[in-house]
Parts: C-alpha cells; structure tokens; sequence
C-alpha cells in the first residue's frame, strides 16, 4: 500500500496562502490522492481529490507533481476555521497527518 | 446528504464489559471500517468489511471483534473492555477500497470511548 509523508505540524498567518505538502514515492499508476481535514471533537471530512491533473473546488486546490511522488494541498487565504489535522492518502492507509495552526 | 451515524459520541465502560459501538451509514457503500485515534497516533485500522458478512482485520485488530449482518451496518465489539482499549473511535464507509477516485472516505462523528 501507498504510503504517505507529511510534515508534523505548520503555522500559518490568518487570510495567508498554505501549502501543505505531501510525499507518496511508492503510489501505484491508478492510485488517486486525497486529502482529508479533521476539526476538533469531529471525524475527519473530504477535502480534495486527484490523479493527475491539478484539481480544484471550493475548498482547496490540489497540485500533483509530474511524476505524481508529491502533492501539495493549498489553502488560497486561510481562516481561523481551517486550523486542522490534514490527511493525505493514496486507498484507505492514514499517516499522522499534518496539524495546521493559524495564526491571527 | 451523506450520512454515517455512530450510536454515542460519548461511552463510560468498566474493565471486563463486553462494549458495543454501533455504526449505519445511508449511502449503499460497500465498505465500511473502524478505526481508533490516540494524540500522536492519527487514525489506526481495526477492521474493515467489504461485503455483508465479510470482515479483514487492519492493522490493530486485537482485542476487538466486528459483524456485519446488513449491508448500512457495522459493529465494532469489545468483548472485554479493558483500559488501554479507551480511545477515540471512527466509522468510516466508501465504495470502493482500490484507490481509485470512488473511494472517497466519510467519517461518523466518532464515538470517545473511556474504560474505567
């Protein structure tokens, strides 16, 4: 199984960019990364999905390296309600994700 | 809207209870799973079913036992609590588990088990 790297923990400044990285070197051809968040005292939720191609949608663009060995989720102007647990992951294998702290 | 249901966000046990987390979900997946999370751990597989009656064990499976006797539900068993099994607990389902773009994980709320 595809196994995920990411940092431990970031910081970020309130209505700021964040890129949250993500290495996954042994992903298979037809694997799809996703990314998840976890908020406090909730289950972790869908955030984003691909395979190839760059992907966007309300909440979050993903960037997928050519050789698809990374991605990197981006948070276009971070808010005090994204401070979260970000999961990436390629099938069903969790990591320890990434904590993102916001800083006002 | 997409639903998985877990039966208590909260649940008191003593040690040598026989514990049962229950999880439904409304959106006809075939596969669903638990998992347990501790501070520092992130989300640990316990078990997962792809099909009624069918059960895989993850990565944590001792101490625990599952059933899955309809396709919604699926229930995670303590058959005697003990107090390193106090933790927080996620039910999850999706449709598909080969990491193609289907299998998209949704999460209950949890159920924060404490074993006394």
């Amino acid at each position: 199984d595809a196994k995920t790297t990411q940092p431990n923990s970031m910081e970020s400044n309130e209505e700021e960019p964040v890129h949250l990285p993500c290495n996954h070197s042994t992903i298979s051809g037809t694997d799809y990364i996703h990314w998840y968040r976890q908020l406090p005292s909730q289950g972790p939720e869908y955030v984003i999905h691909g395979l190839t191609s760059n992907v966007n949608n309300r909440m979050a663009s993903l960037a997928i390296a050519e050789d698809r060995k990374s991605s990197t989720l981006i948070l276009h102007r971070a808010t005090l309600r994204d401070a979260a647990v970000y999961y990436c992951i390629c099938k069903i294998i969790f990591g320890k994700g990434t904590r993102l702290h916001i800083l006002p | 809207d997409v639903k998985v249901t877990q039966s208590s966000r909260y649940l008191v046990k003593r040690t040598g209870e026989k514990v049962f987390l229950e999880c439904v979900q409304d959106m006809d997946h075939e596969n669903m799973f638990w998992y347990r999370q501790d501070p520092g751990l992130g989300l640990r597989l316990i078990y997962f079913s792809y099909d009624v009656k069918m059960k895989e064990k993850g990565d944590i499976p001792e101490g625990y036992s599952v059933s899955r006797e309809k396709k919604e539900r699926f229930s995670l068993i303590l058959e005697s609590a003990s107090t390193n099994q106090t933790s927080m607990y996620l039910c999850a389902s999706t449709n598909s588990v080969g990491g193609g773009s289907t299998d998209t994980q949704y999460f209950g709320p949890g159920t924060r088990l404490t074993v006394l």
